[in-house]
């Protein structure tokens, strides 16, 4: 059972290009969500998703967009990298609130660097 | 909004001794998560807290939760090295997408 798999682990990014972050889940959780952590912080909440076809924002949208297109994939889009966004990323998922009281799986996270 | 505040933000100590880590919150929750990060890894589920009065052990770890003060503390009896990581609390927002508001974590150094 992989979990949460995200990819790339590591990415370098020059100022005004764009890329998506990968996350897949397999664990047939409907909640799932993206998260970035700047160096020696908590966890912000970037966006998340409470099954296929519904995201929200979270605390720190901007800059980012999201899709849930099927129940296991939750990518994360930045347009136009900024240095700000120079941080790591972690997508998690969940059971809904009601079905368990099990906390969110973490995948392993991705160091993303723009220059 | 929710906020969550941990303290201390670093903490050193010897091993052998005990010490404890606060978590408090602004805003009314029933569940309260403790994780555990290692450097440049993932997060790790240490405790999941469910209501008022809550505690939880696991090993040198003791997690409680007391609701009406907003508060929950992770306790550590008497520390080894492989206890040093940091650890964040974080809380359920109680909305439908079952957010988590972290704390800023508590880098936790266990010398010999």
């Amino acid at each position: 059972n992989a979990g949460v798999t995200q990819t790339p682990k590591f990415r370098i990014l020059k100022i005004g290009q764009s890329m998506t972050l990968q996350c897949t889940q397999d664990m047939n959780h409907n909640y799932m969500y993206w998260y970035r952590q700047d160096p020696g912080m908590g966890l912000k909440l970037i966006y998340y998703s409470v099954g296929a076809g519904i995201t929200d924002k979270g605390e720190v949208p901007n800059g980012y967009n999201v899709s849930r297109s099927t129940t296991e994939d939750f990518p994360l889009r930045l347009e136009l990298a900024a240095p700000s966004q120079t941080s790591v990323y972690f997508c998690a998922s969940s059971y809904t609130r009601i079905e368990s009281l099990r906390p969110q799986h973490f995948g392993d996270g991705t160091r993303l660097s723009i220059l | 909004e929710l906020k969550v505040e941990q303290n201390p933000l670093f903490l050193s100590m010897q091993e052998g001794k005990n010490y404890t880590i606060y978590c408090n919150y602004s805003t009314t929750s029933d569940r309260l998560y403790w994780y555990r990060q290692d450097p440049g890894k993932s997060l790790e589920s240490l405790f999941v807290l469910l209501s008022n009065g809550a505690v939880k052990q696991e090993g040198r770890l003791m997690a409680s939760l007391d609701t009406k003060a907003r508060l929950s503390t992770l306790h550590i009896t008497a520390a080894v090295h492989d206890l040093s990581a940091t650890y964040f609390c974080a809380v359920d927002s109680r909305n439908a997408g079952n957010m988590l508001t972290f704390g800023g974590g508590t880098r936790l150094m266990v010398k010999p």
